[in-house]
């Protein structure tokens, strides 16, 4: 079966600190989808990746889609309290009937004010 | 546009029964799924509709089922709960089309099996 690594686990940093976290896989995906969840919420989604070595920016977070098309990182710049929660990886593959995501295990991330 | 809303937020249930829940995705949207999340297994996919019709299916056993209704809403049943049926159960909706893994989701429903 596909499996999905995504490192690390949980993280605590400072205020205004950077932040990276990554997800890798055996498989090759099409799409890297990059979420994150509140406490007590669904998971929101931050940024679509659809192209092979595709870097995309939302605000202070940034992804990129790797060239293997089997990993993915976020970059989260100058945290603030408010990025705490759980960053989710999921990607796909759009390709016939099976366009199910897979979902990393997750990030959690704390961040002293 | 209003989000996903999932009824109720919160259940608590004894083993043996059965309870039903409720999704009503985005307006526009043809696709739902649900997902169940629990400390430690992130989010298991359990199944999706498009246009009232099951179109994946996770490896859940028969206890879980769905369905869709023509306004696109949808419900899940679960059967003879078990403890272990614990969990967030997190509706998702997307439009069905080019972006289709782009899914938006609900807060969820919390169900307590005692």
């Amino acid at each position: 079966g596909q499996q999905l690594n995504q490192s690390p686990q949980s993280m605590f940093i400072q205020e205004g600190e950077d932040v990276s976290m990554n997800c890798t896989s055996s498989s090759i995906f099409n799409t890297w989808l990059w979420y994150k969840q509140d406490p007590g919420e669904g998971p929101v989604l931050l940024i679509a990746l659809y192209k092979a070595g595709e870097l995309t920016s939302n605000g202070r977070l940034t992804a990129q889609f790797g060239i293997t098309r089997k990993d993915s990182f976020l970059n989260i710049s100058a945290s603030i309290p408010s990025d705490v929660g759980i960053y989710f990886c999921a990607p796909a593959n759009n390709a016939g009937n099976n366009r199910k995501l897979i979902w990393g295990l997750g990030t959690s991330l704390a961040v002293n004010p | 546009k209003a989000g996903v809303t999932q009824t109720p937020r919160y259940l608590i249930k004894t083993r043996g029964q059965q309870v039903t829940l409720s999704c009503s995705p985005i307006s526009g949207h043809r696709s739902v799924s649900w997902y169940q999340q629990t400390p430690g297994q992130g989010l298991q996919f359990l199944f999706e509709y498009f246009s009232e019709t099951q179109r994946n299916k996770g490896n859940f056993p028969g206890r879980f089922s769905g369905r869709q209704f023509s306004n696109s809403r949808s419900e899940m049943n679960v059967s003879t709960l078990e403890l272990g049926d614990s969990a967030l159960y997190l509706c998702a909706s997307s439009s069905g089309g080019l972006h289709h893994n782009e899914q938006f989701f609900g807060p969820g429903t919390r169900l307590t099996v005692l």
